[in-house]
């Protein structure tokens, strides 16, 4: 099973900043199945980033996803009040396929 | 606009079995997106549970495979799909939500669009 680390546990930034956060795979991940969740309390995951870089429909340009290989990256450029939240990436590999999940990233004013 | 909902019981006693349904709307169950049950728990994170083709193909999470049974029901009068999981423990307690597999007109991309609100399921006597 292909276990995702991700760091920092916590971030702490103020709005305006630019937030970057990392998801780590402990072997390779193809970058078709790299995916970014943003979840509220009280609230679902929301997708944000698919295929390690494309954004979801609605998803403003702000958020953006680059990586390959074992090494992945979420980054906001400019955070607004809204993106205080935190943040899981997922992976899906094999078949029959099997999808996990990083610990996430909290991100706090 | 896709919408999920699920439903169940609140509180299921150890040894028991956990049922919850996952009502579609929105969206044809006849299509080509895998749905999946995925569970969150302050200790595990979130865990996948399994998914379900609307051919009836599934896909369970190793670990839980040995417990769980989904099933789908794609009649457009009855749009939904399901989850069994047996002999419970405290462990199972979870926030439980059902999610669609996001895929273009191309592809899926083994990513989840659209979830339930989630429902929260105690194991306890």
């Amino acid at each position: 099973e292909i276990v995702l680390t991700q760091s920092p546990g916590t971030l702490s930034l103020s709005p305006g900043e630019r937030a970057t956060l990392s998801c780590r795979a402990s072997q390779s991940v193809s970058s078709n199945f790299l995916t970014w969740y943003q979840q509220k309390p009280g609230q679902a995951p929301r997708l944000l980033i698919y295929g390690a870089s494309s954004r979801a429909t609605g998803i403003p340009d702000r958020f953006s996803g680059r990586g390959s290989g074992t090494d992945f990256t979420l980054t906001i450029s400019r955070l607004e009040p809204e993106d205080f939240a935190v943040y899981y990436c997922q992976q899906s590999d094999g078949s029959p396929p099997m999808f996990t999940f990083g610990q996430g990233t909290k991100l706090e004013i | 606009q896709v919408q999920l909902q699920e439903s169940g019981p609140g509180l299921v006693k150890p040894a028991g079995t956990l049922s919850l349904t996952c009502a579609v709307s929105g969206a044809s169950m006849s299509r080509n997106n895998w749905w999946s049950w995925v569970r969150q728990s302050p200790g595990k994170g979130l865990e996948w549970i399994g998914q379900i083709h609307p051919s009836g193909n599934t896909n369970y999470n190793p670990s839980l495979r040995s417990r769980v049974t989904m099933s789908i029901d794609t009649d457009t009068s009855k749009s939904q799909f399901s989850l069994k999981l047996n002999s419970v423990t405290a462990a199972d307690t979870a926030v439980y939500y059902c999610a669609r597999e996001y895929c273009s007109a191309e592809r899926c991309y083994m990513s989840f669009d659209y979830w339930g609100q989630g429902i929260l399921v105690t194991v306890s006597s």
